[in-house]
């Protein structure tokens, strides 16, 4: 079965950081680029940064919003991804996930259209003091 | 940065109900659009990519429609497990999604 199960979430003071992993089963982990994202309490979902697959570089970008604090890495070979979050700040607080990224080439655009097709159930991280 | 409009927020439907949701991007994205559900507690579950492909697994009742900046979701006749939220998602330039659209039962 693909799954990606998320751990490392928790309570953690503004300021501090925190290492949150993506572990995968199931499929080629190497084979594929590596999404995280975020849910606010009540709110909707915010992109937070990829990786891409090592045959890419292991290229990484991340949102306005979180970089330069966080980072994102991938060890292939223990198929997990993860997110190392620093210098919190309360607007972090969110349900954090991780997705397997796939692509689909579109013959009349004549472009790769990326998607999210497996997410894991995700992780609560909670920045307060 | 594009931003993405879904429309109507929320909507109340009943079972059988044939559903539509409407996303606009700022510009145009081609055919760039996702579109997902999530339920309560949940994580989102990819229905459609590339604005009209159908994920594996996912009811034929979903459908997807549109290029450039406007694009629909529609669900044919809607059961009771299609109460969710949706949201549309571009992936043109960097990954953004919609507000979502809440579907709840009339």
């Amino acid at each position: 079965e693909v799954q990606l199960v998320e751990s490392g979430g928790g309570l953690v003071q503004p300021g501090r950081s925190l290492r949150l992993s993506c572990t995968a089963s199931g499929f080629t982990f190497g084979d594929y680029d590596m999404s995280w994202f975020r849910q606010a309490p009540g709110k909707g979902l915010e992109w937070v940064g990829f990786i891409r697959s090592k045959a890419y570089g292991g290229a990484t970008e991340y949102a306005a919003s979180v970089k330069g604090r966080f980072t994102i890495s991938r060890d292939d070979s223990k198929n997990i991804a993860y997110l190392q979050m620093n210098s919190l700040k309360t607007e972090d607080t969110a349900v954090y996930y991780c997705t397997r990224d796939s692509n689909f080439w579109d013959l009349i655009v004549g472009a790769t259209v990326t998607y999210m097709d497996v997410w894991g159930k995700g992780t609560t991280v909670t920045v307060s003091s | 940065d594009i931003q993405m409009t879904q429309s109507p927020s929320s909507l109340s439907a009943s079972v059988g109900d044939r559903v539509t949701i409407t996303c606009r991007a700022s510009q145009s994205i081609s055919s760039f659009l996702n579109w997902y559900q999530q339920k309560p507690g949940k994580a989102p579950k990819l229905l459609i990519y590339a604005a009209s492909s159908l994920q594996s697994g996912v009811p034929s009742r979903f459908s997807g429609s549109g290029s450039g900046t406007d694009f629909t979701l529609t669900i044919s006749s809607l059961q009771p497990e299609d109460f969710a939220t949706y949201y549309c998602q571009q992936s043109y330039s960097s990954l953004t999604f919609g507000g979502g659209t809440k579907v709840q039962i009339k």
